[in-house]
């Protein structure tokens, strides 16, 4: 059965970098079918998508986060990774990963969420 | 960039039917899928490709998607539909877009 598990710290200080690590089981990344994406949502509001990779590298970003974003995949660990920089307190949310179908990105597994608080 | 929009919350009596519509422009020529969400866990798929539903989801939530709107409907609602729900589509420009949700309440 496939599963999915956010890992990483969770607190992080203004203005340094936010990592996470998504470890996929039960398949394999290296799908053709599917992309593999994080989405957050911060306290008490709705979801909102930060970018998908490929496992051939192919990456998707929201345009609002573009500039701090960085997702990449490692096939033989069968993970993927988030960074996003210079974090605010704005970026306090619980993160999700989950698989996307390829060409409608209907999202159908996801993981149980990570929470992560941006405090000095 | 493009917007989905969902009305904030929606009521319905239990046994009766809830419709919860999501709109943006065009949305009719894009694909919109429907997640469930419960406090404390993670979003689930209960509708995709508009009126899709994945194995293990009851035949009482149906999705239909025309001209500006989709809309998720839940025939005989119960007490334990009461949950968040996300429209989701995907815009070429803008990537993966999420309605702000529609809190479900069955009283």
């Amino acid at each position: 059965q496939l599963q999915l598990q956010e890992s990483g710290p969770g607190l992080v200080k203004p203005s340094e970098t936010l990592s996470l690590t998504c470890t996929v089981s039960g398949a394999s990344i290296s799908s053709r079918s599917y992309y593999w994406g994080w989405i957050r949502q911060p306290p008490g509001k709705g979801l909102e998508w930060i970018g998908s990779i490929h496992y051939d590298g192919t990456t998707y970003y929201n345009p609002s986060l573009k500039s701090r974003v960085t997702i990449s995949v490692d096939t033989s660990k069968n993970q993927f990774s988030l960074n996003l920089n210079s974090v605010t307190a704005a970026d306090t949310a619980v993160y999700y990963c989950a698989r996307a179908g390829y060409y409608y990105y209907d999202m159908d597994v996801w993981g149980q969420g990570t929470t992560v608080t941006v405090s000095s | 960039s493009y917007e989905v929009t969902q009305p904030p919350s929606v009521s319905v009596s239990p046994g009766q039917t809830a419709s919860i519509p999501c709109s943006g422009d065009r949305l009719g020529d894009k694909y919109v899928c429907w997640y469930r969400q419960k406090p404390g866990q993670s979003p689930m798929l209960v509708v995709y490709q508009d009126k899709k539903r994945p194995s293990g989801i009851p035949e009482r939530f149906s999705g239909s998607s025309s001209g500006n709107t989709a809309t998720l409907t839940i025939s005989g609602a119960q007490a334990l539909d009461e949950a968040d729900y996300y429209c989701q589509a995907w815009d070429i420009n803008t990537g993966v877009v999420f309605g702000g949700g529609t809190k479900l309440t069955v009283l």
